[in-house]
Parts: C-alpha cells; sequence; structure tokens
C-alpha cells in the first residue's frame, strides 16, 4: 500500500533538546512539504522540498531545520531555537509542486 | 494577499440532517486551485475534492456535494444525511503545494 508514514506518533523533548521528526513516502511524490497545526487553527507550512537535495522555508521556518537526502525521506528537527515547539505536525507530499498534497498521520510534539 | 474564511468555527447537527460549510476566498491569481480536506480525530488530513478555477460545475460524491462560485469567491460543501462518521474538522483551501492556504477550519459534531 501506498502512502506517507511518520513517527513517532507522540513525541516528548526536554528543555535544550533537539528532536528528529521522520517522514517517509512510497509514493514516488517529488514534493514534500512540513506543517504546524496548533489547536483549533488551521496548517501553518513550515519548510518544503520540491527535488532531492533541495528545500525551502515556508512561512514559520525558524527554530526548525529539514533535509532531503532521499526522495521518499523529509526528516524534520525541532531545535532548541524553537521557543515554543508544542503542536501537531504534519507532513505531506504530492506529485508536483502545485498539485493535491496527501497528508501523513502526523506527530504531536509535547515538551516536558 | 490570498486567503480563505471559514467564518463557521463549530456546527453541531443531529444525525440525518444536511449540513453546509462555507469557504470563502480571496486571490488575484486567474487560475487557481480549491481544496477540502476532512481531519477526523485521528489528526491525519484526508483529501476530499480538488477544483480547478476554470471548472464551474458543481460536484457531487455520495452524501458529499460541493458548489462552487466563482462569482462570490465561494467553495462550499454540503453532507446531505450527514452521519456521526463525519464528525470532524473540515479544512477548505486554496492554491495547491507549496502555495496552499489553508483555512482555520470548522468543526462538526454530528449527533445520534
Amino acid at each position: 500500500d501506498g502512502g506517507i508514514t511518520q513517527s513517532p506518533k507522540y513525541l516528548f523533548r526536554k528543555e535544550g533538546q533537539n528532536v528528529t521528526l521522520s517522514c517517509e513516502q512510497n509514493l514516488n511524490h517529488d514534493a514534500m512539504y512540513w506543517y504546524r497545526q496548533d489547536p483549533g487553527q488551521g496548517l501553518r507550512l513550515i519548510y518544503y522540498s520540491q527535488i532531492v537535495n533541495d528545500f525551502q522555508k515556508g512561512d514559520i521556518a525558524e527554530g526548525y531545520s529539514v533535509s532531503r537526502e532521499k526522495k521518499e525521506s523529509f526528516p524534520l528537527t525541532v531545535t532548541s531555537a524553537q521557543k515554543n515547539p508544542t503542536a501537531f505536525y504534519l507532513c505531506a507530499s504530492s506529485i508536483l509542486s502545485e498539485e493535491t498534497q496527501y497528508f501523513g498521520p502526523g506527530t504531536r510534539l509535547l515538551v516536558l | 494577499a490570498q486567503k480563505v474564511t471559514q467564518a463557521q468555527t463549530e456546527i453541531s447537527v443531529v444525525e440525518k440532517e444536511d449540513v453546509t460549510l462555507d469557504c470563502v476566498y480571496e486571490t488575484r491569481d486567474t487560475t487557481y486551485y480549491l481544496f477540502w480536506y476532512k481531519q477526523p480525530p485521528s489528526g491525519e488530513l484526508v483529501f476530499l475534492i480538488r477544483r480547478n478555477s476554470f471548472d464551474e460545475q458543481n460536484e457531487i460524491s455520495g452524501r458529499y456535494s460541493w458548489n462552487f462560485q466563482k462569482s462570490t469567491s465561494s467553495f462550499n460543501f454540503t453532507i446531505t444525511a450527514s452521519q456521526v462518521v463525519d464528525s470532524a474538522v473540515y479544512f477548505c483551501a486554496l492554491g495547491g503545494g507549496f502555495k496552499t492556504i489553508f483555512g482555520a477550519g470548522t468543526r462538526l459534531f454530528v449527533k445520534a
């Protein structure tokens, strides 16, 4: 079955710690995205990548970093510079950068 | 600037009632896409429909129907004979790919 997987489902971060959220897709999509969702709000774009080894900042990139070494994988690191990381993080992919996005199940990040 | 407004924050209906979720958008683009996504309690966003700005035909899929009116910049979503499983947050979106702008969402409660 083709789809997008995200792990872990829940993640706890301590003060000053960097954590990495995994996103993998087997849809053979070129573009991948990371969104942040806060309670009662819509989605905000953190980073996106249209091809391997290239990525662009979205609207709220500060305190986050990404890599795109393989077409299938687009991990997101939440760094200690992100002062308010508690949120629901969604990864998505699309065939082309203008096309419909398909989403993974999300990772909920909580701060201890 | 592009914008998506979902004025209804929460809607509560009784099973078998029809319900319409409103979506109004703003864009200066002449070509654009409009989307609806469903976010059940599990968290994953499920793609429902994509509409191209050149195609104003209304669409029906089972109990779901969409009314696209370019003249009023609206893309409303109607669920006929609602069911408890329809309870979710529904997002309207404009653009496509990294240009996607999401509305704040409408939370639908369907009571048995």
